[in-house]
């Protein structure tokens, strides 16, 4: 099964000021038909999992501008350039290529400092 | 809109049985895969169980195989999940999440999830 590793677990940010979160994979996520299929949710306290980014870097309908991806291979990031309160929550990558299962990475969670 | 609503989640005591249910709305369901997704508490997020959209085709985690079931009834728009030889371990919030579609499987998966229902295994 595919491991997804992410880091850091816990990210205190300051409010305006960039995020950035690791993911990476115990193998390539470069499925044969060319694509990458990793994605990444948002979970805000107390709500069900949100998608914001599919296949490495395409936003989801309605996901602000602030939140982007890349990476290729098996070394992932995603980025909020300004985070604002409303991005509080726990943010989990999850792999899509080799299932199943459907892996998910551990969470990181992003508190406001 | 697109709609995902769970319901059937509550107390039950180990070795017991529980079957979840998930109303689809707002997409045309019988077109999707579906799949369940559960938390325990104070964890992160587990795959349990996949459906193709026609329903004959099913993968289960390890950790639920031979115990739980997966089945769908589109003509209902509903997913269902049937937990059987309950552990205390199986004690989680359960999502239903939309998988792909038939002609698109892997872009669209979990794109879609519903608000969860909790299921606790206690004595």
């Amino acid at each position: 099964d595919v491991v997804l590793t992410q880091s850091p677990l816990s990210l205190p940010v300051t409010l305006g000021q960039p995020a950035s979160i690791s993911c990476r994979s115990s193998q390539t996520l470069v499925h044969s038909n060319g694509h990458t299929y990793l994605s990444w949710f948002q979970q805000r306290p107390g709500q069900s999992p949100r998608r914001l980014i599919y296949e490495v870097s395409n936003r989801d309908s309605g996901v602000p501008d602030r939140f982007s991806g890349s990476g290729s291979g098996a070394d992932f990031t995603l980025k909020i350039s300004s985070v604002q309160a409303e991005d509080v929550g726990v943010y989990y990558c999850m792999q899509a290529t080799h299932w199943p299962p459907w892996t998910f990475g551990q969470g990181t969670k992003v508190e406001i400092k | 809109q697109v709609q995902l609503v769970e319901s059937g989640g509550g107390l039950v005591k180990p070795g017991r049985s529980l079957r979840l249910s998930c109303a689809a709305s707002g997409f045309t369901f019988s077109d999707y895969y579906m799949g369940w997704i559960r938390q325990a508490p104070g964890t992160g997020l587990e795959w349990i169980s996949y459906i193709s959209n026609s329903g004959p085709i099913n993968y289960n985690a390890d950790s639920v195989k031979g115990r739980f079931t997966i089945s769908r009834d589109n003509a209902k728009n509903s997913l269902y999940l049937q937990m059987n030889s309950l552990r205390a371990e199986d004690t989680a919030i359960y999502y239903c999440a939309r998988g792909g579609p038939y002609y698109d499987l892997l872009t669209g998966v979990f794109d879609i999830w519903g608000q969860g229902t909790v299921v606790t295994v206690s004595s």
